[in-house]
């Protein structure tokens, strides 16, 4: 099976700039996740989705970051508008379902914004 | 509120020896899942193993192993016989059954192995 996947690996903004980032999780995994990664906060839950319905959104992020999981096999991160706060590495992970399922992480989009 | 801690910041071992890491968590929930996951230098993230609170036996995968000290609320990953490839950097995250939240993660511990 395929594991997430992400698109693109790699994105450079200018300041005010929208970005979408995208995500296809595990084939059959309903549980989405969004991750923010940074070297100062570490990996910070951005947004949870099970069975396409929004679970939790990561209190810090509600303003500027809006997730969607527009059907069971896809899911987009918008960042509207972008700050140069925002470079980071943005992380989709899922999971099959049940808070007791192992999540698995996709290899991410670097994001620099400029 | 749920929490897990990594203290140890760095560890640096030669190769075919032994490392442990710690880890300790918090939560109010009487049952939940301890992970860890490990970060190559390209940045990606794998799962390694974990362990479910209900169950006494530690876990074992390789020649990864967990140190389940539930009493003490903590999760050592121990990795034996180690490799160059082991080299990465080491993350701890627990779940709680429950809260219904996403995993919640330690700071990690950055693992170097040298020849």
């Amino acid at each position: 099976d395929a594991g997430v996947t992400q698109t693109p690996r790699h994105e450079v903004a200018e300041k005010g700039q929208t970005i979408i980032l995208k995500c296809e999780p595990v084939s059959g995994h309903n549980d989405l996740f969004w991750y923010r990664q940074t070297k100062i906060q570490g990996l910070e839950l951005l947004s949870y989705f099970r069975s396409k319905s929004l679970m939790e959104d990561g209190g810090a992020f509600k303003d500027r970051f809006k997730a969607e999981m527009l059907n069971s096999s896809f899911s987009t991160l918008k960042i509207q508008p972008t700050e140069p706060k925002d470079s980071a590495v943005y992380l989709c992970a899922s999971s099959r379902q049940g808070n007791q399922d192992t999540q698995y992480f996709g290899p991410g989009t670097r994001l620099l914004v400029l | 509120a749920q929490k897990v801690t990594q203290t140890q910041t760095s560890i640096s071992v030669m190769e075919k020896t032994t490392v442990t890491m710690d880890c300790v968590y918090e939560t109010q929930d009487s049952s939940y899942f301890l992970f860890w996951y490990k970060q190559t230098a390209s940045g990606e993230i794998v799962f390694l193993i974990r362990q479910d609170s209900y169950k006494k036996e530690n876990a074992t995968v390789g020649h990864y192993s967990l140190n389940f000290q539930k009493p003490k609320s903590s999760i050592g990953l121990i990795i034996t016989a180690t490799q160059i490839e082991d080299s990465a950097v080491y993350f701890c995250a627990m779940r709680e059954d429950q809260g219904g939240r996403a995993l919640i993660f330690g700071t990690g511990t950055t693992v170097s192995v040298s020849p």
